[in-house]
């Protein structure tokens, strides 16, 4: 099905570790967007792609890096996990910005 | 900073019952408010989008309404189904890239 695609779906990691989540949209969107969801707090944007070629901070970027691939695909990466990491996060993307957002399905992160 | 506030946090009703949830917005100054559903381990999906210059949308069995002088929107959802138990989310979209989304209430709708 058409849609945002995130992987993993989940994953465990130890306090250090780096790793990279992948997203990706066959819905010829322009914009990209990684936030994170926690318990009793709302999405907050770690970063977005308003287009290919560009990145910009969201409200809670620190710890975390981007990078737009293509037009497709926007990863988020941690360099050096911490607990505070621990969240859901979801990709999302959209052709217009501030409507037609399409979500993924959210990657589980735990740092120990 | 546009503050987003959904009270209650959780609800459960009965089945058949309507189901009202608020969202609070700090900041009038928005370009349109959205509500979302969200199933457990799944993403978000988009029931609802009221323009700034709109008083109510409506699709189906809900009805949005927006009071954008005293930062207030409420999800109506007439005739409550088991199907409804969800998380809904409302966020408002402050004329960039960005949305301030609320916490959420989690519905249980009981059969």
């Amino acid at each position: 099905n058409a849609g945002v695609t995130q992987t993993p779906k989940f994953q465990v990691l130890k306090t250090g570790q780096s790793m990279t989540l992948q997203c990706a949209q066959d819905m010829n969107h322009n914009s990209m967007y990684w936030y994170r969801q926690d318990p009793g707090m709302g999405l907050r944007l770690i970063y977005y792609s308003a287009s290919e070629g560009t990145t910009d901070k969201g409200e809670v970027p620190n710890g975390y890096n981007v990078s737009r691939l293509n037009k497709r695909e926007f990863s988020l990466r941690l360099e050096s996990a911490a607990p505070s990491q621990t969240s859901v996060y979801f990709c999302a993307s959209n052709t217009r910005k501030g409507y037609g957002y399409t979500f993924g399905s959210g990657t589980r992160l735990t740092v120990v | 900073k546009q503050e987003v506030t959904q009270i209650p946090a959780a609800l459960s009703v009965p089945e058949g019952e309507n189901l009202v949830l608020n969202c609070s917005f700090t900041d009038s100054a928005i370009y349109n408010l959205q509500w979302f559903r969200q199933d457990p381990g799944k993403g978000l999906t988009s029931l609802l989008l009221i323009q700034s210059s709109q008083r109510e949308q409506t699709s189906g069995r809900l009805n949005a309404s927006l009071d954008k002088s005293s930062g207030r929107s409420t999800l109506y959802i007439a005739a409550s189904q088991p199907g409804d138990s969800a998380t809904y989310l409302c966020a408002v979209h402050l004329g960039d890239y960005k949305l301030s989304f609320g916490a959420g209430t989690t519905v249980t709708v009981r059969a």
